[in-house]
């Protein structure tokens, strides 16, 4: 079964730090893109940043820019993203997705987020 | 940074209608990567379609996509129970859309 397992929310005050992880499974990772999307509570999807299958290039939101950083270990077919600098409107859901270039980037496996909460 | 603006932001509908909801970007954006999905309250987005008229796995053939350049279209020819939800579009693996809620009317 093709699966995406986000891991590593939770409770962070303002200006600290936290690392998600996505752990991939029934597919081979390191042939996709792949991506962090978030959702705040109430809010519309947010892309968060992308990664290259060989890491060679990877994009983020500007919100995210010099904050947030995305990396990923073909190894262990995983997909991380450290978050540093947190803000009160980072607190969202997180959802790493794959994003198949055959697919125009369109992301067809969500794993089922992981909840990240900034405050005081 | 390309806009992706959708209307209308909330449609009401009854079962067995027809749904067009519009998406329109800020400029040209090419068809190959623009894509939709729907969100259900509690759940992941999930991929409709890709190539902006492609179906992806899964997806009932009541959803269609359409469209080029900064105007794109996903009609619903005949509304389900369970196709009430939100849903967004997307370009280029990037920016969403503000998303339009389907509601029973």
């Amino acid at each position: 079964e093709v699966q995406l397992v986000e891991s590593g929310g939770g409770l962070v005050q303002p200006g600290g730090s936290l690392r998600l992880s996505c752990a991939a499974s029934g597919f081979t990772f390191s042939s996709y893109w792949m991506s962090w999307v978030r959702q705040a509570p109430g809010k519309g999807l947010e892309w968060v940043a992308n990664i290259k299958q060989d890491e060679s290039e990877k994009y983020y939101v500007d919100s995210a820019k010099g904050r947030f950083t995305i990396s990923r270990d073909n190894a262990k077919n995983s997909l991380y993203l450290q978050m540093n600098s947190l803000r009160v409107e980072d607190t969202a859901v997180y959802y790493c997705a794959r994003a198949p270039y055959t697919k125009g980037y369109g992301m067809d496996v969500w794993g089922q987020g992981t909840t990240v909460t900034v405050s005081s | 940074e390309i806009v992706l603006t959708q209307s209308p932001g909330t449609l009401s509908l009854s079962p067995g209608e027809r749904a067009t909801l519009s998406c329109r970007a800020s400029q040209s954006v090419s068809s190959s990567y623009l894509a939709w999905y729907q969100q259900k309250p509690g759940q992941a987005p999930r991929l409709l379609i890709y190539g902006a008229s492609s179906r992806a796995t899964g997806i009932p053939d009541r959803f269609s996509g359409s469209g080029s350049g900064t105007d794109f279209t996903l009609t619903i020819s005949r509304l389900e129970p369970e196709d009430f939800a939100v849903y967004y579009c997307q370009q280029y693996g990037r920016t969403f859309g503000g998303g339009t809620k389907v509601e029973i009317k």
